[in-house]
């Protein structure tokens, strides 16, 4: 299975900035970076991704290093509705799309 | 906007039951999804479903759960004869399917089965 690495946990203050990184060393170069995250108590929910360059949208942003083995998705004004767990996935090859979650990052926002 | 929706919320059994999860994807959606989510653990891949037929399915699907799209709009995972390891929360998903390594997967709010 396709391999990333996260952070435990982050923390951040509500309406600052926030870097959530991800490693993904063993990505080709054909892979797509995908950005799910998980409110409390919901389903997985879509955020962003990207191939190679930086993304926007209204969510958030990504940033892929050059090399693409690692990406940091930004949200840029921290909400407390942001506060769920972030996951960064890469389909790894397989052709029907399958995501494989890993144990994400936990972000928590303070008032 | 366009959502996945599942039935039931909560469902409770008791343990060797049959029961059934109710998912009905996104209507122009071709490809589907189960998932399940144990407490406190992380999402884990079921089964896909494409063109009435399974697609791909990991380990934990074996032969207890089954996978119907028995008309045009639901999708269902059965589970013939449930074991309290079953408890879990169970995500549909779908996506549209034009483009595979893009398409973004939509997830239902998901179904906390509960084996007593």
């Amino acid at each position: 299975d396709a391999k990333t690495t996260q952070p435990n946990s982050m923390e951040s203050n509500e309406e600052e900035p926030v870097h959530l990184p991800c490693n993904h060393s063993t990505i080709s170069g054909t892979d797509y970076i995908h950005w799910y995250r998980q409110l409390p108590s919901q389903g997985p929910e879509y955020v962003i991704h990207g191939l190679t360059s930086n993304v926007n949208n209204r969510m958030a942003s990504l940033a892929i290093a050059e090399d693409r083995k690692s990406s940091t998705l930004i949200l840029h004004r921290a909400t407390l509705r942001d506060a769920a767990v972030y996951y960064c996935i890469f389909p790894g090859g397989t052709s029907y799309g399958k995501l494989t979650f890993g144990q994400g990052t936990i972000l928590t926002v303070h008032p | 906007e366009p959502e996945v929706t599942q039935t039931p919320s909560h469902q409770v059994t008791q343990m060797g039951q049959e029961v059934i999860l109710r998912c009905v994807p996104i209507s122009n959606h071709l490809y589907f999804y189960w998932y399940r989510q144990i407490l406190g653990q992380k999402v884990e891949f079921l089964v896909s479903f494409y063109n009435n037929e399974i697609s791909e399915k990991s380990e934990i699907f074996d032969d207890q759960f089954s996978v119907e799209r028995p008309d045009g709009s639901n999708f269902t995972l059965k589970i013939r004869s449930t074991k309290l390891e079953d408890s879990a929360m169970y995500f549909c998903a779908s996506k549209e399917g034009r483009v595979s390594l893009t398409d973004t997967q939509y997830f239902g709010p998901g179904t906390r089965l509960t084996v007593l």
